[in-house]
């Protein structure tokens, strides 16, 4: 069964706190996402990375960066939590579309880590 | 500015009715156009997608409906069941497969 793993379910910190996120996936996608969650809004890309030690900015980036050190695992860091930030945030990954007749680049998601900053 | 336009916000039906959730975009270099489905504390999964080569997909209860021409798309559940429950996103990219997510409708559907 695929699985995209985030370590955190629930996590409370306070502003200026750094914080951690981390993704791990266990189908050697090439592709790795991390995705905000808020009402009203959809979900909205901070970071995306095609590659080991390869990223690049989403649609929000600000305030946020990210590592990729290791195919299968991709992190989240917010250097100073700010409560604007206090949001569900998700993590996916994929293969890139086009890889085998019907790829279409299939995003699979992990449960999310709600995150609550003070 | 959000890049794909997605309506009701929210919508509720009774068991056996067709909730129906719209969607627009204005790139025309989009060219995938999937839908993916959210049950609370779940991560989203892909329910159905549709290319622009095609007016119609059916998947079950699940239907898309395409409109090239005016640049709109819409998910029909038939015979829609209280399982069904759920936030739906639709979604649009180009050839890089960078989604762009619409703002999610959550469909309750009564017994």
């Amino acid at each position: 069964d695929v699985k995209v793993t985030q370590s955190s379910r629930y996590l409370v910190k306070r502003t200026g706190e750094k914080v951690f996120l981390e993704c791990v996936q266990d189908m050697d996608h090439e592709n790795m996402f991390w995705y905000r969650q808020d009402p009203g809004l959809g979900l909205r890309l901070i970071y995306f990375s095609y590659d080991v030690k390869m990223k690049e900015k989403g649609d929000i980036p600000e305030g946020y960066s990210v590592s990729r050190e290791k195919k299968e695992r991709f992190s989240l860091i917010l250097e100073s939590a700010s409560t604007n930030q206090t949001s569900m945030y998700l993590c996916a990954s994929s293969s890139p579309p086009g890889q085998g007749a019907f790829n279409t680049g299939e995003l699979f998601f992990g449960e999310g880590s709600r995150l609550t900053v003070l | 500015q959000q890049q794909v336009k997605q309506s009701p916000q929210s919508l509720i039906v009774q068991k056996g009715g067709i909730p129906i959730i719209n969607c627009a975009y204005e790139n025309t270099a989009f060219d995938y156009f999937p839908w993916y489905q959210q049950f609370p504390g779940k991560g989203p999964a892909l329910l159905i997608a549709i290319r622009p080569d095609v007016s119609e997909k059916k998947e079950g209860r699940f239907t898309i409906s395409f409109n090239k021409s005016a640049k709109q798309f819409s998910l029909h559940i038939m015979d829609s069941q209280p399982g069904d429950s759920a936030t739906y996103f639709c979604a649009a990219s180009d050839s890089w497969g960078k989604l762009q997510f619409g703002a999610g409708t959550q469909v309750v559907v009564t017994p």
